[in-house]
């Protein structure tokens, strides 16, 4: 996968739980990426980082937080505020000028 | 806006043949345009970009093509293999927008033998 790592690749859930959803990446750069991915739709955009210590909102942040206390590490956490957490989360990272680079995805369930 | 519950449209096509997905973008300053590839359960793979700049740009058996007057974007497989098989997405990011790409909702490509 280009140098990213997500991990786990399945995780389970339970009701009023919070999990994170693991990113690391060792390409260098500096933007990463969180997007999420219903069945048979496309992706939508959970939060952003353009550099270190620094993050925005996309367009469905809600029941989400991140951090990015280092260039090469991008963690999501799923809190027990997100009701409908059950969904494919696809992590990437950008260089400057360039297109995306995606990992293999961790497909969250709620038990 | 949201698009929850609209499904990828489907294009099927015989082994052999040349596929031709189409995307559409509204907005007129984006700039730089990739098509990705995703199969099951696997993060979407990197297949050819195109920036604003030029109409069409060539790879390995795939050609994406630029139409800015109305702002469609398409990408032509030829002779279609069954490992060509996946979803395809388009995404653009516009002027200035730094990295940010928007992405489309997806074709979901079948290849028949």
């Amino acid at each position: 996968d280009g140098g990213i790592t997500q991990s786990p690749k399945y995780l389970f859930r339970k009701e009023g739980q919070n999990v994170t959803l693991s990113c690391e990446q060792n390409l260098n750069h500096d933007a990463m990426y969180w997007y999420r991915q219903d069945p048979g739709q496309g992706l939508r955009l959970i939060y952003y980082s353009q550099i270190v210590n620094d993050f925005q909102k996309g367009d469905i942040a809600e029941g989400y937080s991140v951090s990015r206390e280092k260039k090469e590490s991008f963690p999501l956490t799923v809190t027990s505020a997100q009701k409908n957490p059950t969904a494919f989360y696809l992590c990437a990272t950008a260089d400057r000028g360039l297109g995306y680079t995606f990992g293999s995805g961790t497909r969250l369930t709620v038990v | 806006g949201e698009s929850v519950g609209l499904h990828l449209p489907t294009l099927s096509v015989q082994e052999g043949d040349n596929s031709i997905i189409n995307c559409a973008y509204s907005n007129s300053a984006s700039d730089y345009f990739i098509w990705y590839k995703q199969e099951s359960g696997k993060g979407p793979q990197f297949i050819i970009d195109i920036r604003s700049n030029m109409d069409k740009r060539q790879g390995q058996r795939v050609t994406v093509l630029l139409n800015k007057t109305v702002k469609h974007l398409s990408l032509q497989i030829a002779a279609t293999q069954p490992g060509d098989s996946a979803v395809y997405f388009c995404a653009g990011a516009p002027t200035g927008g730094g990295n940010k790409l928007t992405f489309g909702t997806g074709t979901q490509l079948k290849v028949e033998l």
